[in-house]
């Protein structure tokens, strides 16, 4: 597609529960990169890909978090028993790499969880 | 290690007022430099970017001159419009890695 895509644009689950949040990156961007934006905060980082190196897992914030990216495109974030805490907009960004440092990311619309 | 502080908000300014966000960042070589825009319910888009020492990136209306001397990468426009309220990041690029480093945001309202 033309730019980042995310599914679902909304999604209101139980605590407990365990979510899916998916995440299209624009063709031929090999870095993925996963952030957590709480009300009226900023951007929380994540975890990032890279190619089929192994990722970067340094900003998730519990082993309830966990992300895969399958076959270098295709991401899927993964919050198992959900706390309220966890509501968010789940933000979504891939980026071209390898050709210096002059690349932006392009942003998806996000994912907006909220646990009751 | 790398990071960026940018002026907290929030800003709140009449239309056509001057507009100045402030940003300053610690990075080590020479980073790339990113102003990014997000309007009220969706996502991030990149507003601005520049890449080198003294490159000013504009878009918009919009202005920030990347000064190395005083690591700073200040956003600026002469004129805002209503339809510039949205909250605005300045973020890095490290010229090594595939890491982003973004500031905490900084919300602005336009009022007519």
């Amino acid at each position: 597609g033309a730019g980042v895509s995310q599914s679902p644009s909304n999604k209101v689950t139980e605590k407990g529960k365990d979510v899916e949040l998916r995440c299209d990156p624009i063709s031929g961007h090999t870095a993925l990169y996963w952030y957590r934006q709480s009300l009226g905060q900023g951007l929380e980082f994540l975890i990032y890909f890279q190619g089929n190196s192994a990722p970067d897992k340094s900003g998730l914030p519990s082993d309830r978090f966990s992300a895969e990216r399958t076959g270098g495109s295709v991401s899927t974030l993964t919050i198992q028993r959900t706390q309220q805490e966890d509501s968010a907009v789940y933000l979504c960004a891939s980026s071209l790499s390898g050709r210096g440092t002059q690349q932006p990311q392009h942003f998806g619309d996000g994912t907006r969880l909220s646990i009751l | 290690g790398n990071s960026v502080t940018q002026m907290e908000g929030p800003v709140t300014l009449s239309e056509e007022a001057f507009l100045t966000i402030n940003c300053t960042y610690t990075a080590t070589g020479y980073p790339s430099l990113f102003w990014y825009v997000q309007y009220p319910g969706e996502g991030l888009q990149l507003l601005l970017k520049a890449t080198k020492a003294d490159d000013k990136g504009s878009n918009k209306g919009f202005e920030a001159t990347y000064r190395k001397e005083t690591t700073s990468f200040h956003l600026e426009k002469g004129s805002v419009q209503v339809s510039d309220s949205a909250v605005y990041f300045c973020a890095l690029r490290p010229n090594t890695g595939n890491q982003f480093y973004f500031g905490t945001g900084t919300s602005l309202t336009v009022i007519p």
